[in-house]
């Protein structure tokens, strides 16, 4: 079975710098999905990044790109420019490509605070 | 267009009562999950359907949760004798498509969430 393990329960950054979330996963897959979720305190989950594990380019979305080391099983959020808007929680997400088998693995998250 | 959508917000129950929670996809979307988010913890899988085809309900805690999607569209997610440990949020989440070459049909789009209290 997949797992996904975010070892930063909680991250803080000044307004405007840069940020990096940790997040590492284990699997025995060489195809699959990889996806950061931001869910804000109103709870409703969105998709920031998502990342297909045979394209070898990282992802990026703005000011959110991601530094896949597929040897390594290492895919980390890069948040530039934070905004406070961005305070929220991360979740890291993993996906196989096998059909009938659609479902997120997460890990536990980590919480991003913004300092102004 | 309009988003997952998940009623009721909220729901207290007493203990030994039976709830259901029900998800409303985006229109013709074909996937359909369920998951469970404890407090301070990420969301578990509890079930999927593609259409109306229950595919995977691996993740169900216990016989007392039943999941049904009879239309293809719609779903109702029943926890039956509540117990205090069922307390959580219920997220639901819907994709375009699954096993298609184009992955942004991938994507699981979720709703706000229906948040249990079992008392």
């Amino acid at each position: 079975a997949q797992t996904v393990t975010q070892s930063q329960p909680e991250m803080s950054v000044q307004e405007a710098e840069t940020v990096t979330l940790s997040c590492t996963y284990d699997t025995s897959e060489s195809d699959y999905y990889l996806f950061w979720y931001k869910q804000p305190p109103s709870r409703q989950m969105i998709l920031v990044i998502r990342q297909e594990a045979y394209k070898q380019q990282n992802a990026t979305e703005n000011r959110f790109s991601v530094n896949f080391q597929k040897a390594a099983k290492s895919f980390s959020l890069k948040i530039s420019d934070s905004q406070l808007g961005d305070a929220a929680m991360y979740f890291c997400a993993y996906r196989t490509l096998n059909f009938g088998n659609e479902k997120l693995t997460f890990g536990t998250g980590t919480r991003l605070t913004i300092i102004p | 267009g309009a988003g997952v959508s998940q009623s009721p917000r909220y729901k207290v129950a007493k203990r030994g009562q039976d709830v259901a929670l029900r998800c409303d996809p985006i229109s013709g979307h074909v996937s359909l999950f369920w998951y469970q988010q404890a407090l301070g913890q990420g969301p578990e899988f509890l079930t999927y359907f593609q259409n109306e085809a229950q595919l995977d309900k691996s993740g169900l805690p216990s016989d007392r949760f039943f999941a049904e999607r009879p239309e293809g569209s719609v779903s109702t997610l029943k926890i039956q004798r509540t117990q205090q440990e069922d307390s959580a949020v219920y997220l639901c989440a819907s994709s375009l498509a699954s096993g298609t070459p184009w992955g942004f049909q991938e994507t699981q789009y979720f709703g706000p969430g229906t948040r249990l209290l079992v008392l």
